[in-house]
């Protein structure tokens, strides 16, 4: 696709449950990041891929947080046992570089909510 | 990673005021970017910085970079109501972003 395609959109679901997000990168964009954003705050960094693998995911919170990309292209951020605090706009970023500091290209998000 | 601090967290400004938004590093950065994110948008890039003291303009927007490369500012002259949204910088190096400066633009 033209531009960096997340799903679902919106996902509301209950406490406790497993939740998993999408995101298709550019074609040809070796570099993604997954991101989520709070009301009123900035983009808060989770894991960054290099193809298939994590070059970086200190920025998951724990360990029910947790995201592939098997073929380094889609990827899944998969969450278990959901809790409210999980509540967010995930957002996933591709970039054609193959290190960090390429420009960003974001999806529409994917809004959590977590009742 | 490093901490990205950002101020004003918000400013509001009658249309034709500038506006400038800062970002702080207590370490020398190697590069910067800045993104804009409009109400319910997602972000989108700007610009990046990479050489100490350099200045970019796009249109009514000058981008500077410090000369210890420690801290950057973006300043939006004369501003209109099309620049409402949340300015974020952004460290190249690990691709944190700052918390944001929210812009809201009176008619």
């Amino acid at each position: 696709g033209a531009g960096v395609s997340q799903t679902p959109s919106n996902k509301v679901t209950e406490k406790g449950k497993y939740v998993e997000l999408r995101c298709d990168p550019i074609s040809g964009h070796t570099a993604l990041y997954w991101y989520r954003q709070s009301l009123g705050q900035g983009p808060e960094f989770l894991i960054y891929f290099q193809g298939t693998g994590a070059a970086d995911d200190s920025g998951l919170p724990n360990d029910r947080f947790f995201a592939v990309r098997p073929e380094g292209s889609v990827s899944t951020l998969k969450i278990q046992r959901t809790e409210r605090g999980d509540s967010a706009v995930y957002l996933c970023a591709s970039s054609i570089t193959g290190g960090p500091g390429g420009e960003l290209f974001f999806g529409e998000g994917s809004r959590l909510t977590v009742l | 990673g490093q901490q990205v601090m950002q101020i004003p967290q918000y400013q509001h400004v009658q249309e034709g005021e500038d506006f400038t938004t800062y970002c702080n590093s207590s370490t020398t950065l190697s590069n910067i970017q800045w993104y804009k994110q409009r109400p319910g948008g997602h972000p989108v890039f700007l610009i990046q910085l990479v050489k100490s003291g350099e200045v970019k303009k796009q249109k009514r927007l000058t981008f500077q970079f410090g000369e210890a490369k420690k801290n950057s500012s973006l300043h939006i002259t004369a501003t209109q109501t099309t620049d409402v949204g949340t300015y974020f910088c952004a460290y190249v190096s690990d691709m944190r972003f700052g918390a944001g400066t929210r812009l809201t633009v009176k008619p």
